[in-house]
């Protein structure tokens, strides 16, 4: 157990609609990252936010958005979604800005149907 | 460019050593890592190792860095058929995210 959860583990939906997923980093961790794996482009990191304040972006969709609150929990939103956007998402956390070894969430498994 | 490459299969025998090869292409990388995911599972911290090193060793584990070849290796001693998994490379580089390659699905035959 990395100590990173993530909720929920899975997630149904259609095409067209909107998800929130949901990440608590280990405790004291001030880092999140997001990242997507699916079978044509592997693991791609998305989004990276350290504080609440973001810090780098990937290959992130434009119907994608993340936030880190307060109390260091992040959640990513996926919109308008499409069958392509099918994937496991994963979260993970480190304690320091970059770099540090990031510890990574059990995962969303997200069926766009 | 950022790219990190791994061949996609290694089979081995139960009780032999295993050896996973990993290239990365961002010389400016501090710390490389070596991830483990089992089906349906997340992803497993095995091992990294800081960039100014050649070796470390932990328990089965050893992984070696040519930093001027930019090859990386990961070597499990005794497999056992609890190994099995898809085994992940990957890189540190600017801004922390992590660059990975595509796994390699090691398989443990008794």
């Amino acid at each position: 157990d990395s100590g990173v959860t993530q909720t929920p583990k899975h997630l149904i939906t259609a095409t067209g609609q909107r998800v929130t997923l949901r990440c608590s980093p280990r405790s004291g961790d001030l880092s999140v990252y997001w990242y997507q794996q699916s079978l044509d482009q592997g693991l791609q990191f998305l989004i990276h936010y350290y504080n609440g304040e973001e810090r780098a972006k990937g290959n992130i969709l434009e119907r994608f958005s993340a936030q880190q609150f307060p109390d260091l929990h992040s959640e990513l939103n996926l919109s308008s979604l499409e069958l392509g956007d099918s994937a496991l998402y994963f979260c993970a956390s480190s304690a320091r800005t970059p770099p540090e070894t990031q510890y990574f969430g059990p995962g969303t498994r997200l069926l766009v149907l | 460019g950022e790219d990190v490459e791994q061949s996609l299969f290694l089979s081995v025998r139960e009780g032999d050593s295993s050896v996973i090869n990993c290239t990365y292409t961002d010389s400016s990388s501090t710390y490389l890592y070596w991830y483990k995911q089992e089906p349906g599972a997340g992803l497993q911290l095995l091992t990294y190792i800081f960039s100014n090193m050649d070796m470390k060793q932990d328990q089965r584990l050893t992984v070696l860095l040519n930093k001027k070849d930019k090859h990386l290796s990961l070597r499990i001693a005794d497999t056992q058929t609890g190994d099995s998994a898809i085994y992940f490379c990957a890189e540190s580089i600017k801004g922390g995210k992590l660059i990975f390659g595509q796994g390699t699905e090691l398989s443990v035959k008794p």
